[in-house]
């Protein structure tokens, strides 16, 4: 079945970076976008950057000058890294997919989220 | 960037009752807009996509509609599994972007 979990530190300090590993199941990161999108605490989801299935990426403009996501296809792994952390960096993060039809469809499967809090 | 505005921010409804959010869109999005539900400690679960269609497994009182700029969600008779908060997400430009969500509380 379809499944998608995240992986990495749930402490960073300020001004590292963060390195996160989504690790997926039951489809192949060639046929599916994977996403990824974070939470703060007690607050809204935001869309931070996409992985597409050809291996182009899209990143939040607001997020663009510190993050990167990358794959390893024979692992079916990818990777979110962003840098210069601060407190409001702290929250769940979270990996999801789409599909790549031409009607929009939406994250149908999601992982469980991993917490990341930043704190010295 | 696309901004979702999402109203009403909460709302408590009783057993049976028929609730709306709606969403609207700071441009026309065609449609490409998903509802999601998220309850406590849990990850979101897409109930609706293309603005209207019903992803396999949800129930049937979900519903979505709307079209250009202005998208809602109905539950016609709120159930206490229903309790939560919902978002609304578009799809249609890069960056995507999500509504501030709906908290729903049964009565």
């Amino acid at each position: 079945q379809v499944q998608l979990k995240e992986s990495g530190p749930g402490l960073v300090q300020p001004s590292q970076t963060l390195s996160l590993t989504c690790t997926v199941s039951g489809f192949s990161l060639t046929s599916y976008n994977v996403h990824w999108v974070r939470q703060p605490p007690g607050k809204g989801l935001e869309w931070m950057g996409r992985m597409r299935y050809n291996g182009d990426t899209s990143y939040n403009s607001a997020l663009k000058s510190r993050l990167s996501i990358s794959r390893d296809t024979s692992k079916n792994q990818v990777f979110l890294k962003m840098n210069s952390l601060q407190t409001d960096d702290t929250g769940t993060y979270y990996c999801t997919r789409d599909t790549i039809y031409s009607s929009y469809r939406g994250f149908d499967y999601w992982g469980q989220g991993v917490m990341v809090t930043v704190s010295s | 960037d696309i901004q979702m505005t999402q109203s009403p921010a909460s709302l408590s409804a009783s057993l049976g009752e028929t609730v709306s959010i709606e969403c609207l869109a700071s441009e026309g999005i065609s449609n490409s807009l998903a509802w999601y539900q998220q309850k406590p400690g849990k990850s979101p679960q897409l109930l609706i996509y293309g603005a209207s269609s019903l992803q396999d497994g949800v129930p049937s009182r979900f519903s979505g509609s709307g079209s250009g700029t202005q998208y809602s969600l109905k539950i016609s008779g709120m159930q206490p599994e229903d309790e939560g908060v919902y978002y609304c997400q578009q799809g249609y430009k890069y960056p995507y972007t999500f509504g501030a969500g709906t908290k729903l509380e049964l009565k």
